[in-house]
């Protein structure tokens, strides 16, 4: 079965660097699309990017170039990196597979939520 | 970007009956639509895609209808277990975009 675990400090400062950590089992990285989704308070969702079966990334042109979203295929996780972050960036993240021929997410982790404030 | 609208925030509904939730494009995305239920405590379920679509393990109550910028999801005698938040999201370009949320309330 597709698993999907989130990691991360839930407690980050303004103008610092988010870092998250997902780990899947289950099934192998280099396969599909991984991606970050975020949900802000209010529910608002928004997604932020993913990263392919090859390496390649795609992000959300909002996210400008403050995102990176990376991967390490030997240990099956991909990462995702957030620069000068702000109150706003307050939320609860996750990733998720998404297929390969549809940019539907067909498998999510359980979210973990991350605080910006000092 | 496309604007994907959820017009009901909230609905509330007995064991029985059936509800729908809308979810409007702010153009056409053909059928590139997507359904997902998030309940407390557990990952984010994927429902329905192509629009109308079921996901393996959907159960049949669930469907989905609609094409171009009206899309529907309909739950016909409601479960219980169906409380939660529904998200529209459109896979037509990116970004991919989705809508605000509805949360069913089962009465």
């Amino acid at each position: 079965e597709v698993q999907l675990q989130e990691s991360g400090p839930g407690l980050v400062k303004p103008s610092q660097s988010l870092s998250l950590t997902c780990s899947v089992t289950g099934y192998s990285i280099t396969s599909n699309y991984w991606g970050w989704i975020r949900k802000f308070p209010g529910n608002k969702m928004e997604w932020m990017g993913y990263i392919s079966y090859s390496g390649s990334t795609s992000y959300n042109p909002s996210l400008k170039s403050r995102i990176s979203i990376t991967r390490d295929t030997s240990k099956n996780q991909f990462f995702l990196q957030l620069n000068s972050v702000t109150t706003e960036d307050t939320a609860t993240y996750y990733c998720a597979r998404y297929r390969s021929y549809a940019h539907v997410a067909d498998y999510w982790g359980q979210g973990v939520m991350v605080t910006v404030s000092s | 970007d496309v604007q994907m609208t959820q017009s009901l925030s909230y609905l509330a509904a007995s064991p029985g009956e059936s509800v729908s939730i809308s979810c409007k494009a702010s153009k056409s995305i053909s059928n590139y639509l997507a359904w997902y239920q998030q309940k407390p405590g557990e990952a984010y379920k994927l429902l329905i895609y192509s629009g109308s679509t079921l996901q393996s393990g959907t159960p049949s109550r669930f469907s989905g209808s609609g094409s171009g910028t009206d899309f529907t999801l309909t739950i016909r005698s409601l479960e219980p277990e169906d409380f939660g938040l529904y998200y529209c999201q459109q896979y037509y370009e990116k970004p991919l975009t989705f809508g605000s949320g509805t949360k069913l309330e089962i009465k």
